[in-house]
């Protein structure tokens, strides 16, 4: 069974200390991982897409990067405004010609004044 | 430019009561999905479309209905709603079947 397991659930930075977020998967015939910002209350949005190892997306403060087993997003000098849950999902196949989509649960982070 | 909008934003019924939400996309996507998201469940995939005409079960079909009625909308129906569907439901959709999506601002039920 594909699974998609996000690290840590949790994370409280001060402003400007850089962290990272971790997404391992274990699927085989990765056909995309995706990153979504959801704030409270909101539904999930978009950030980046990953199709390959080696592969790195930037925008802003945010930079994912992924490898054959995990994706990281790295989060440089943070600010308040981003703190909010990120989630990763990977598309994976499944067989006749069809592609699932398994989400993760999450990251929570908050980013102290 | 709307994206993705869902009404109502907000639902209380009574068990046994039924209800549709509505979902409606501007961006001309092919496939449309509808999720619940739980506390420590993450997103559940309900049901999906992978394009007009066409509807397809998800992780947690049991309880639910849908309707591909065009291109631009897709609505979940809860024939006879009980308190586990509680929940917070999202509608998203996306250009080719399970790549980028965008979703909707999300649907609070609740169920007594």
């Amino acid at each position: 069974e594909d699974q998609v397991t996000q690290s840590p659930e949790a994370l409280r930075l001060q402003e400007g200390e850089s962290s990272s977020l971790n997404c391992s998967y274990t699927v085989s015939g990765l056909r995309g991982l995706f990153w979504y910002r959801q704030d409270p209350g909101k539904g999930p949005e978009f950030l980046f897409t990953l199709y390959s190892a080696g592969e790195e997306k930037e925008k802003e403060r945010l930079k994912a990067t992924l490898t054959k087993k995990e994706s990281f997003l790295h989060i440089t000098a943070p600010k308040p405004e981003d703190s909010a849950t990120y989630l990763c999902a990977v598309r994976a196949y499944s067989g006749a010609g069809s592609y699932q989509l398994t989400f993760g649960k999450g990251t929570k982070l908050s980013v102290i004044p | 430019n709307a994206g993705v909008t869902q009404t109502p934003k907000f639902q209380v019924l009574k068990t046994g009561q039924s209800m549709t939400l509505q979902c409606a996309q501007d961006m001309n996507h092919n496939s449309m999905y509808w999720y619940r998201q739980d506390p420590g469940m993450g997103l559940r995939l309900i049901y999906y479309s992978a394009s007009e005409g066409t509807t397809d079960k998800g992780e947690v079909p049991n309880g639910y209905n849908v309707s591909r009625l065009n291109k631009r909308e897709f609505s979940l129906r809860l024939e006879s709603a009980a308190p586990s569907q509680t929940s917070v439901y999202f509608c998203a959709s996306s250009d080719v079947l399970n790549t980028e999506a965008f979703f909707g601002q999300g649907t609070r039920l609740t169920v007594v």
